[in-house]
């Protein structure tokens, strides 16, 4: 299993506030997929990005793939408590296995 | 709402007790897979179905039992659990490739076991 560490493990901010979080590998990923989970239910697909140096944005979340398809980075601008939750990273190798990272949870104050 | 549906949304059973947990998506996507999450913790995979046929089992425990009856659906049998056994398991599906694009899985809520 390739290995996915991302950071932090948590975060607070306040409403407004930027905030972004990291994974990274040591492995290449031919894909790597972004999800969103709250409490009680499964994690939803924010994004996914295939191409080295790929940028995506998805109204106030930016997310970038690294040019060797090792890391990715979400960044999320003016955050509103609706943006709390648990964020996975998830990267899927050769073998279509799916390698999620820890997870960060998001937690943004009014 | 989820594409993915699976029931039950909660389930308790004893260690004696056989259950099946379901899975359903109308999306045509012919792969489907089974992952366990323990809270706090990101979803391991357990199975993965390709057309129908089990192409990955990640040495899970032979007390679980998964079964893909047709393109549509995918069941996960349960005997003699063990109280470690409690987690979210979770349905997933894919369309695999299209346009040589491999594509994203999507999630459905899960259901929330508990072993007594």
């Amino acid at each position: 299993t390739q290995l996915l560490e991302q950071s932090p493990q948590f975060l607070s901010i306040q409403e407004g506030e930027n905030l972004t979080v990291y994974c990274n590998s040591s492995s290449v990923f031919s894909s790597l997929q972004w999800y969103r989970q709250e409490p009680g239910e499964g994690p939803v697909l924010l994004v996914t990005v295939v191409t080295g140096g790929e940028v995506k944005k998805l109204k106030r979340l930016t997310f970038q793939f690294g040019d060797a398809r090792k890391d990715s980075s979400l960044h999320i601008t003016a955050a509103q408590p609706g943006d709390t939750g648990l964020y996975l990273c998830a990267g899927e190798s050769e073998d279509y296995k799916l390698s999620f990272g820890a997870g960060t949870t998001v937690t943004v104050r009014a | 709402d989820t594409e993915v549906t699976q029931t039950p949304k909660h389930l308790v059973m004893g260690m004696t007790n056989k259950k099946s947990l379901k899975c359903e998506q109308h999306m045509g996507h012919r792969a489907m897979y089974w992952y366990k999450q323990k809270a706090k913790k990101p979803p391991e995979l357990m199975f993965v179905y390709s057309y129908e046929k089990l192409s990955i089992n990640e040495s899970v425990p032979s007390r679980f039992s998964p079964e893909c009856p047709n393109s549509s659906l995918l069941n996960l049998h349960l005997h003699a659990l063990q109280p470690e056994d409690s987690a979210l398991y979770l349905c997933a599906s894919s369309q695999e490739w299209v346009g040589g694009t491999r594509q994203p899985q999507h999630f459905g809520d899960g259901t929330r076991l508990s072993i007594l």
